[in-house]
């Protein structure tokens, strides 16, 4: 089975312009998370999106935003980027909601704004 | 205070030594997970659990849920074990992974 896949792996913007990344979960997972990783924050949720609908959101200013297709794939999109987005973007799909179902990650989508 | 501590924040061992990574946590959760990330960025998830013992191979994971706190124990340690390892939570009032901040695992041959 293909692992997760985002696309793409690595992205330079300036300050000011949008960004969409893109996610393709494990074929069969309905489920897809995204997290943002910094060396001064570590980890943090962005957003779990679940059968197209999202169902949680994390501490993130409305500039970043998100969607699932029917399909399972999950965009999300930075809007008026700031130096501070720079972050290796992460997503994760897997079977289920939440709780006791184990998370797949994908390589990561490297973000650097100018 | 973070609601997920790892210590230590550095471990530099050599070949073949019995390795010790703590987590704890402050929240009610669900489940917790140990992520494994190597240069470059990807990250493996090693074990899910919620009670109890697991093994697989060489990795050992335990979980205390009375104390909030779990260990990842590695064995015979190799180089190529050399990553940063992540405790992670999930949050059952936020209903949300919350991620320690990792351990630096270094092994020297």
């Amino acid at each position: 089975k293909a692992g997760v896949t985002q696309t793409p792996r690595y992205l330079i913007k300036t300050r000011g312009q949008q960004v969409t990344l893109s996610c393709s979960p494990i074929s069969g997972h309905r489920s897809v998370s995204w997290y943002q990783q910094t060396p001064g924050q570590g980890l943090q949720f962005l957003f779990e999106y679940f059968s197209e609908t999202q169902r949680n959101k994390g501490n993130f200013p409305g500039r970043f935003s998100g969607r699932q297709f029917s399909n399972s794939r999950s965009e999300m999109n930075v809007s008026t980027l700031e130096l501070g987005d720079s972050a290796l973007y992460l997503c994760a799909s897997s079977l289920g909601q939440r709780r006791l179902y184990e998370q797949y990650f994908g390589p990561g989508t490297r973000l650097t704004v100018t | 205070k973070n609601e997920v501590e790892q210590s230590p924040q550095n471990l530099t061992a050599q070949e073949g030594e019995f390795i010790t990574i703590n987590c704890s946590y402050s929240v009610g959760i669900s489940a917790l997970h140990w992520l494994q990330q190597h240069p470059g960025g990807g990250i493996v998830s090693l074990f899910m659990l919620s009670s109890g013992k697991k093994k697989h191979g060489r990795l050992i994971a335990t979980i205390n849920i009375q104390e909030k706190h779990s260990s990842l124990h590695i064995t015979a340690s190799h180089p190529r074990d050399s990553a940063v390892y992540i405790c992670a939570v999930y949050d059952q009032g936020a209903q949300k992974l919350v991620f320690g901040q990792g351990t630096r695992l270094t092994i020297n041959p």
